[in-house]
């Protein structure tokens, strides 16, 4: 398995505003991917981050909205910018250790915009 | 578009009892495939991964794989209480780094 930190785990944040979260991999990675979860629904990948190049996103998400840092191989941050109510939602990061294998979660990010 | 579909449930069982979680999906290129149990408020936990035909068990839990029928589940014997959860049935493609797609989950309530 993976030990992945990940930070905040719960905010409240004003619309408008922008949130950044933090995941840590305790262990070197290639690939990190952002999740988000809607209240009572699946998970959604938003982006995959790739160390050292631009993070390839989803139908439906855009780098202006959610860029994503990937500074090096244990460490990605996703921000939500200008955020609005509909952007309350539960961000997960996960990793795979290498290709095809099982991704582990972090704890997540619980996010509610008022 | 890739789709996992799963009953949404609540699948409700007695203590002691057998859990059959369903799970079918579209894409024939599928190659891992895998369980995850999420608590209210809880993030994703792996539980079963399962690549080949048949079934693989792992303590209380078997996992069956029928990639001629596209169609993959999972049994929980003798189900606790803390067994209750949403499992969530993902599914993956091979060649590399995968985008995984996750069902929209099952929600299970075991009963004392």
């Amino acid at each position: 398995s993976a030990v992945i930190s990940q930070k905040p785990s719960r905010d409240i944040c004003q619309r408008g505003t922008s949130l950044t979260i933090q995941c840590q991999v305790d262990s070197q990675v290639t690939m990190m991917f952002w999740y988000r979860q809607q209240p009572g629904q699946s998970l959604t990948l938003i982006a995959t981050a790739n160390q050292g190049s631009e993070a390839t996103y989803e139908s439906g998400f855009v780098i202006d909205k959610f860029p994503i840092s990937r500074p090096n191989l244990t460490f990605s941050t996703l921000t939500v910018s200008n955020m609005s109510p509909e952007d309350s939602s539960i961000y997960l990061c996960s990793v795979e250790r290498s290709p095809n294998t099982e991704a582990f979660f972090g704890q997540g990010t619980r996010l509610t915009v008022v | 578009q890739k789709e996992v579909e799963q009953n949404s449930g609540p699948l409700s069982v007695p203590e002691g009892a057998i859990a059959s979680l369903n799970c079918t999906y579209s894409d024939r290129g599928s190659q891992s495939f895998f369980w995850y149990r999420q608590y209210s408020g809880k993030s994703p936990e792996l539980i079963m991964s399962i690549y080949s035909n048949g079934d693989k068990e792992d303590g209380r839990f078997t996992a069956q794989l029928n990639k001629a029928s596209q169609y993959v589940s999972l049994l929980i014997r003798d189900s606790q209480p803390s067994d209750s959860a949403t499992y969530l049935c993902a599914v993956a493609n091979s060649g590399g780094y995968q985008k995984v797609t996750f069902g929209t989950g099952t929600k299970l309530q075991v009963i004392p």
